[in-house]
């Protein structure tokens, strides 16, 4: 069965500094992995997903992520950030095949910004 | 072009009501999932719904809880005899099937279910 596990429920960060969000996936078939972002009293926004083209994934807002199969990890990454990127960060696997096609995700990562 | 809509954005019952929740898809899309949040926790899948047909339910409770995606209309949460613990946020995302597995899911802003 899948399960998602991210490390750390809440991160501070300095403006400008990097971001590292850390999240660790269970799948005994390939995954496939998203982030999602969620600003107070909001939906949810996709941030970026791997669908296997890739092991290095682009998202908006200057974000990436790296998928490392040998590591089972899919950590979420930004080079500076920015006041507007405190949010609630989700990791997200999808169920693959089948019928299923609800996503399973993790408990989610507090990101705050100090200036 | 929409997003997926919800409303209400916010609900207040009291134990014992019943409360209703709707979604409407992003057009195009045909498949419907409900998930739940809890404070302090991630979101929990609940029901996966296609045009007039369940598809999974597993993460559904087994009383109180139904939900439905007709023909024509909304898909609909529905809670019978709410208790406390019901309150929560209510979240529905749509796609456009599952031919390719890895499609996006869209989420909508979410109900926020109140039991007073």
């Amino acid at each position: 069965a899948q399960s998602v596990t991210q490390l750390g429920s809440h991160v501070s960060v300095s403006e400008g500094a990097l971001v590292l969000l850390r999240c660790n996936y269970s799948s005994s078939v390939p995954p496939y992995l998203f982030w999602y972002v969620q600003y107070p009293n909001q939906g949810l926004q996709l941030l970026l997903k791997y669908t296997s083209a890739a092991t290095l994934v682009k998202g908006i807002n200057g974000f990436e992520a790296e998928f490392k199969k040998s590591e089972t990890s899919f950590h979420l990454t930004k080079p500076s950030a920015h006041m507007s990127d405190a949010a609630e960060y989700f990791c997200a696997v999808r169920v693959y095949g089948g019928s299923q096609g609800n996503l399973i995700f993790g408990k989610g990562t507090k990101l705050s910004v100090k200036p | 072009n929409a997003g997926v809509m919800q409303n209400p954005r916010h609900l207040v019952r009291r134990r014992g009501q019943e409360a209703r929740l709707r979604c409407s898809p992003m057009k195009g899309h045909s498949h419907v999932y409900w998930y739940r949040q809890l404070p302090e926790e991630g979101l929990k899948f609940m029901v996966y719904l296609q045009k007039e047909n369940i598809i999974d339910e597993s993460g559904m409770p087994k009383e109180r809880f139904s939900a439905e995606f007709p023909k024509e209309g909304p898909s609909i949460l529905r809670i019978q005899q709410v208790v406390r613990g019901d309150s929560a946020a209510y979240f529905c995302a749509s796609s456009p099937g599952t031919m390719t597995s890895y499609n996006e899911q869209f989420f909508g802003p979410g109900t926020r279910l109140t039991v007073l």
